[in-house]
């Protein structure tokens, strides 16, 4: 059985840093490129970050760029979210998504960013 | 970045049919933005129902389908059901980078 599960959210102070972590289990988690999305409390979905299977190649959507590091490590099965510099409009559950049709989400794991 | 644009809300009677659009503030929505279509329900993570354009999941109920349409991306619902009421979200890919659009709100009444 697939499964995502993020972890390492929590409350932080603007200007703090969060490492987000989703371990996967149940595929050949190398074989897939990750993306890591986010919704903000009653807001819609925004698409943050992705990674290929290799690491070789990654995006970020504009608002992260500079602030935001997406990364992988295939022995352990594990994508990360290195989160810099964090805005009260990061506010938001981010989840980890397997990008095969975008077909497995995890549950998300919330991130608060408030002094 | 580009901007996504989808009806915020929407209302269909049960058994009824409704399309919910996509566009892109690039121009014509197109293949080539793989169209995407979630679905989300309250404390729910997003599921997808269409990707591709009109592909399914396994999950995916008959009643959906995806096309284009007048140069935007379409998801059609026919013969709602109240356990289609939910939000549901356009997602383009731009070469890259990936859009969702704002969401529209599904009322089944």
């Amino acid at each position: 059985e697939v499964q995502l599960v993020e972890s390492g959210g929590g409350l932080v102070q603007p200007g703090g840093s969060l490492r987000l972590s989703c371990a996967a289990s149940g595929f050949t988690f190398s074989s897939f490129w990750m993306t890591w999305v986010r919704q903000a409390p009653g807001k819609g979905l925004e698409w943050v970050a992705n990674m290929k299977q290799d690491g070789s190649e990654y995006n970020y959507v504009d608002s992260v760029k500079g602030r935001f590091t997406i990364s992988r490590d295939n022995a352990k099965n594990s994508l990360y979210l290195q989160m810099n510099s964090l805005r009260a409009e990061d506010t938001a559950v981010y989840y980890c998504v397997r990008e095969n049709f975008f077909d497995y989400w995890g549950q998300g794991t919330l991130v608060t960013v408030s002094s | 970045q580009a901007v996504v644009t989808q009806e915020p809300s929407l209302t269909v009677s049960p058994g009824g049919t409704v399309t919910l659009t996509c566009g892109s503030s690039t121009g014509a929505v197109t293949s080539g933005h793989y169209p995407y279509w979630f679905q989300q329900k309250p404390g729910q993570a997003p599921r997808t129902l269409i990707y591709d354009t009109s592909n399914k999941h396994s999950w995916t109920p008959a009643r959906f389908s995806g096309s284009l349409l007048g140069g935007k991306a379409a998801l059609t619902l026919s013969g709602a059901q109240p356990e289609d009421e939910a939000e549901y979200y356009c997602f383009l890919s731009y070469s890259g980078p990936w859009v969702f659009g704002g969401g529209t709100k599904l009322t089944v009444l």
